[in-house]
């Protein structure tokens, strides 16, 4: 069965300081993962979409890595703001078919105080 | 700059009562989703549609309904509500559904089922 795991659940930071979001997947076969931002209230927003082939990749104070061996992913926020509280969600598209499923994460609250 | 719109945003229903959720978008995308979303859960999918008159089934169909009569609009439908229903639902479209591809969701329908 395919399934993304993610920790921590939830996480309180600092603002200004640094985080880390985990990723464990097992999705056969893998297209590619990607990690969406949601605001509360709001639809998930694309962040970061990678394939097996990409070790790191980075939108601004945010930058996700891969790796496919492990099946793991993570998502680094550097000089955390206010406004990066929302959850996280990691999502993995199934590859080798026409229709491409995307399973999603639970998501990671995260929480930045001042 | 609309993006994909979700009418309404907020419903109570009472077990037994129907209503219909009305998606519409103006990025003239080929594919539309139905999801849900549930406390300490991802999203899952419940029907989808890869193009003006067709639909599909995801994941969690039962119970609902949906159709795509004209290619910006997708509605999804309950016919007999019940409490397992309640949840918030997201709309979402996108060009294709492989690849890179990316989902736009729309704001969520909060909906309760007394």
């Amino acid at each position: 069965k395919n399934q993304v795991e993610q920790s921590p659940q939830s996480l309180i930071i600092l603002e200004g300081k640094n985080c880390t979001l985990q990723c464990n997947y097992t999705v056969s076969p893998f297209s590619n993962l990607r990690w969406y931002k949601q605001d509360t209230g709001r639809g998930p927003v694309s962040l970061t979409i990678m394939t097996f082939s990409e070790n790191t990749k980075s939108n601004g104070r945010y930058t996700a890595t891969l790796d496919a061996d492990t099946k793991q992913s993570s998502l680094h926020i550097t000089a955390s703001q206010l406004s990066d509280s929302a959850s996280y969600i990691c999502v993995v598209r199934v590859g080798g078919t026409s229709y491409g499923k995307l399973t999603f994460g639970q998501g990671t609250i995260l929480t930045v105080h001042p | 700059n609309a993006g994909v719109t979700q009418t309404p945003k907020f419903r109570v229903l009472k077990t037994g009562q129907s209503m219909t959720l009305l998606c519409a978008q103006d990025m003239n995308h080929e594919y539309m989703y139905w999801y849900r979303q549930d406390p300490g859960m991802g999203l899952r999918l419940i029907h989808y549609s890869v193009g003006e008159g067709t639909t599909a089934k995801g994941e969690v169909p039962d119970g609902y309904n949906v159709s795509r009569l004209k290619k910006q609009n997708f509605l999804l439908g309950l016919e007999s509500a019940a409490p397992s229903q309640t949840s918030v639902y997201f709309c979402a479209s996108s060009y294709r559904a492989t690849g890179f591809d990316i989902q736009y969701f729309g704001a969520g329908t909060r909906l309760s089922v007394l």
